[in-house]
């Protein structure tokens, strides 16, 4: 089956960027997501992009996406310590009825 | 205050002993559906539900029902647990099964002796 990946941690300092990153094997992905899930709690859509765009900004965020290469990426500026959390990369498509397929999370840990 | 709400937050139960995690939300959303989180594994998909009345089985549905008889509502129950299903549970809704987002619960921490 389908599957994504990503790498299990991330260790930044405070005050620099993040990059997280992720990649799927599904070549007829329609739409890449990035969920936060901050400790002791569910997950939270941040952002997604779908499959025909190469880049999306929202504020600190920022997803590029290499369709050629099947890679995501989520860039967190001036990384801080509420961003501490697990980040999850999910892709889902038409022809899986839109079903999300996950990875199996990076956790952020941020250094003072 | 728009959300879903899974009861209890923290069991603790032995090997047979027949359990129900209940799951609600208040969106009015169509889908609705359960994962199980394992450190290294990430979320995997026990079962969804299109709306009322229509469920079907996810990635690792095995040793796991699910009923859906009111838009709002959609238990989890273990008939027979085992410890291998001690897991971290998220229940979670979207408007349809395409639908970008999905709101999740807060989880449920099952712990199976």
């Amino acid at each position: 089956g389908e599957d994504v990946e990503q790498s299990l941690f991330l260790s930044v300092r405070e005050g620099d960027s993040s990059v997280i990153n992720c990649t799927y094997t599904d070549s007829s992905s329609t739409y890449l997501y990035w969920y936060k899930q901050e400790p002791g709690a569910g997950l939270q859509l941040l952002t997604y992009i779908f499959s025909n765009m190469d880049m999306k900004q929202d504020q600190r965020l920022t997803v590029l996406l290499n369709k050629k290469d099947k890679h995501l990426s989520l860039r967190i500026a001036d990384t801080q310590t509420g961003d501490s959390a697990i980040y999850f990369c999910a892709e889902s498509s038409q022809d899986s009825n839109y079903q999300l397929i996950w990875g199996a999370g990076t956790k952020l840990i941020i250094k003072p | 205050e728009a959300q879903v709400t899974q009861n209890p937050r923290y069991l603790i139960t032995v090997t047979g002993k027949k359990l129900t995690v209940t799951c609600s939300q208040n969106m009015n959303h169509e889908y609705m559906s359960w994962y199980r989180q394992d450190p290294g594994l990430g979320l995997r998909q026990i079962y969804y539900s299109m709306n009322v009345e229509v469920t079907d089985k996810g990635d690792v549905p095995e040793g796991y029902k699910v009923s859906r008889k009111e838009k709002r509502n959609f238990p989890l129950i273990l008939e027979s647990p085992s410890p291998n299903q001690t897991s971290l549970y998220f229940c979670a809704s979207s408007l349809s099964q395409g639908a970008h987002e999905q709101y999740f619960g807060p989880g449920t921490r099952l712990t199976v002796t």
